[in-house]
């Protein structure tokens, strides 16, 4: 069974341009998940997926940030106009109904 | 809210030995809680999960203790291995509806 893959797994862009990040989810699971880590701080959550239904959105910190699941298979997270505060590494999960996430290895966007 | 945290940034351990890492949240809602291993360019991946209806779970090597009354947690790895070496953390959850929320790991250095 493949995994949970993200694309990039590392982008390097200017202050005020766009980044958009793609994630698969494990084929069949509903749900899906993205969490951000910025350096040396603990993983927070951003949004929820179920399908192609943003179920929580609570966790993205601002307007500059717009997450979408067409079809309730991949999803992107788009970053525009990227701040320096952005910085970090973006992890995808995913999973079955009451089951544990499965993450992917994250891509690691580096905002100067 | 739900706050996770872990009582020490590092720990280092002789191979052989075991090791244990703790974690505290705040919660008492909190009904779900799971550990992570995340290894250097890799997301985190699952090691052990628990119910708050249960207070010990062994998997291969690994124990979780979860103490309701005080809401601390930890995970037990018995004889540590060098490829145990990574950042641990560990999330609770209302299984409800409520994300995950996770603490700022643990690095677990695993001295040959």
């Amino acid at each position: 069974e493949a995994g949970v893959t993200q694309f990039p797994s590392h982008s390097v862009i200017e202050k005020g341009q766009t980044v958009t990040l793609r994630c698969d989810p494990i084929s069949g699971h509903d749900n899906l998940y993205w969490y951000r880590r910025v350096m040396g701080k603990e993983i927070k959550f951003l949004l929820h997926f179920v399908k192609e239904s943003k179920q929580d959105e609570s966790g993205m910190p601002n307007n500059r940030f717009l997450a979408e699941r067409t079809g309730g298979t991949y999803s992107t997270l788009k970053v525009q106009p990227a701040e320096l505060e952005d910085s970090g590494v973006y992890f995808c999960a995913s999973s079955q109904s009451h089951s544990p996430l499965h993450f992917g290895n994250g891509t690691r966007l580096t905002v100067t | 809210g739900e706050s996770v945290g872990l009582h020490l940034p590092t720990l280092s351990v002789q191979e052989g030995d075991n090791s244990i890492i703790n974690c505290a949240y705040s919660n008492s809602a909190s009904d779900y809680f799971i550990w992570y291993k995340q290894e250097s360019g890799k997301g985190p991946q699952f090691i052990i999960d628990i119910r708050s209806n249960m207070d010990k779970r062994q998997g291969q090597r690994v124990t979780v203790l979860l103490n309701k009354t005080v809401k601390h947690l930890s995970l037990q790895i018995a004889a540590t291995q060098p490829g145990d070496s990574a950042v641990y953390f560990c999330a609770g959850a209302n299984s409800g509806n409520t994300p995950l929320v996770f603490g700022k790991g643990t690095r677990l250095s695993v001295i040959a």
